[in-house]
């Protein structure tokens, strides 16, 4: 298994500028999510998806937006890329199921680390 | 406001001493707690996870963790560290609301010195 897997690894945007990170997991989990990571901060979550077909705003959404047509991927959007955008982008995923197992860890993919100037 | 507060933003420590690492967090539903290890350039790992029952939980590489739910903590030790233990400790929780996401402390950056 690969896990979760990001492309790509680094990119420059001049402001203004959008692009579509990618994200895929080939462990059919059910939940995904988006977090972005700062420097000397921790991860902040910008999106959720529960399913196929359903996503959720997280704690920074301004600025992106995502879409889950199948259970394996999770891109997002960024549409004017701003400086304020520029940090390093986590997609993560993780099974929720009935009881303890609604709590399970979340599997983190490698990052892509985005600059815009 | 629901949050988690790791106290340390660095600790530098000498090989094979102790360790803790401190982590609190302040909500008012139920918590499940979680820490999380980057190393240099990578993506986050699981370290060890408590979701109930003994309050002490252990990971395979020696660290441990325990809550503490009177004073809501989650402390993260080690006995006798390694050099390569050398990274950035992150504390999460996922708080009972449905959303199932991980709300993250800011990080302790761990430095194992020889």
């Amino acid at each position: 298994n690969a896990g979760v897997t990001q492309t790509p690894k680094f990119r420059i945007l001049k402001i203004g500028q959008s692009m579509t990170l990618q994200c895929t997991q080939d462990m059919n989990h059910n939940y995904m999510y988006w977090y972005r990571q700062d420097p000397g901060m921790g991860l902040k979550l910008i999106y959720y998806s529960v399913g196929a077909g359903i996503t959720d705003k997280g704690e920074v959404p301004n600025g992106y937006n995502v879409s889950r047509s199948t259970t394996e991927d999770f891109p997002l959007r960024l549409e004017l890329a701003a400086p304020s955008q520029t940090s390093v982008y986590f997609c993560a995923s993780s099974y929720s199921g009935p009881g303890e197992s609604s709590y399970n860890e979340q599997f983190f993919g490698p990052g892509t680390r985005l600059t815009v100037l | 406001a629901q949050s988690v507060t790791q106290l340390d933003s660095q600790v530098p420590v000498f090989e094979e001493a102790p360790v803790e690492l401190r982590c609190n967090y302040s909500s008012s539903v139920s918590v499940y707690l979680f820490w999380y290890v980057q190393y240099p350039n990578q993506g986050l790992q699981l370290l060890l996870k408590y979701l109930s029952g003994s309050t002490l939980v252990e990971s395979i590489n020696g660290f441990e963790a325990e809550f503490n739910k009177s004073q809501t903590s989650f402390h993260l030790r080690k006995p006798s560290v390694h050099i390569s233990d050398t990274a950035e400790y992150f504390c999460a929780v996922i708080m009972d609301t449905g959303r199932r996401a991980l709300t993250f402390g800011s990080g302790t950056r761990l430095q194992v010195q020889p």
